[in-house]
């Protein structure tokens, strides 16, 4: 399989659940994200992993808990969900830069459709 | 801080028609510009990208040029297609945030047979 590969590709749960999404990637890639994409609003970045530490975290609840054992694996814990959780969860990879010119080319995978009943 | 403002859609065309969907853009240093496209349930996928003032990049029918004497990196193409039809994100790397990407609000096409 090649790319950026997300599962499942939707999910519904109750607010105390606990649930986790998986993301891999088959590009050799040195970082990995978690964003976030809701109806009407920007696409927020949440977690930013490069070579495997966490190096952001854009304010975001504790229900909501990265994990990334290696570089081509990401995943986001979830618990205790609130319904305005419910949105598209996008995946991506990148070779990260550190040459002060910018990340190389951000590959996305297809998202996981919440939903938070 | 770094930022990319892209025009509001809906943008509504015929197929065949001409396209333009503006994006702009505030960094400091050198970023690189990227477009993406979202079709309809699907992930984000790179459309197009240029790294330096004055390139321009170019897929599917698509283009768009660096300009940085306008901090400007427009999409355009000269003739849409029903299959066009998608959300189209506008973003920039590099600047003071070297390890993420800074995207617009993105702008949704619909093209009309």
């Amino acid at each position: 399989e090649t790319g950026v590969t997300q599962t499942p590709r939707h999910l519904v749960m109750g607010m105390t659940n606990k649930k986790s999404l998986k993301c891999e990637q088959h590009l050799g890639h040195n970082a990995m994200y978690w964003y976030k994409q809701s109806a009407k609003k920007p696409l927020e970045l949440m977690f930013v992993y490069s070579l495997e530490e966490r190096v952001e975290n854009n304010s975001v609840p504790s229900r909501f808990s990265p994990e990334c054992p290696n570089s081509s694996h990401l995943f986001l814990h979830l618990h205790t969900l609130q319904p305005e959780d419910s949105a598209l969860y996008l995946c991506a990879s990148s070779q990260a830069s550190y040459s002060g010119q910018g990340t190389d080319t951000q590959y996305f995978g297809p998202g996981t459709r919440l939903t938070v009943l | 801080g770094d930022s990319v403002t892209q025009m509001e859609g809906p943008v509504t065309l015929s197929e065949e028609a001409f396209l333009t969907i503006n994006c702009t853009y505030t960094a400091t240093g050198y970023p690189s510009l990227f477009w993406y496209v979202q079709y309809p349930g699907e992930g984000l996928q790179l459309l197009l990208k240029a790294t330096k003032a004055d390139d321009k990049g170019s897929n599917k029918g698509f283009e768009a040029t660096y300009r940085k004497e306008t901090t400007s990196f427009h999409l355009e193409k000269g003739s849409v297609q029903v299959s066009d039809s998608a959300v189209y994100f506008c973003a920039l790397s590099g600047g003071r945030n070297t390890d993420k990407l800074i995207f617009g609000t993105g702008t949704r096409l619909q093209v009309f047979p």
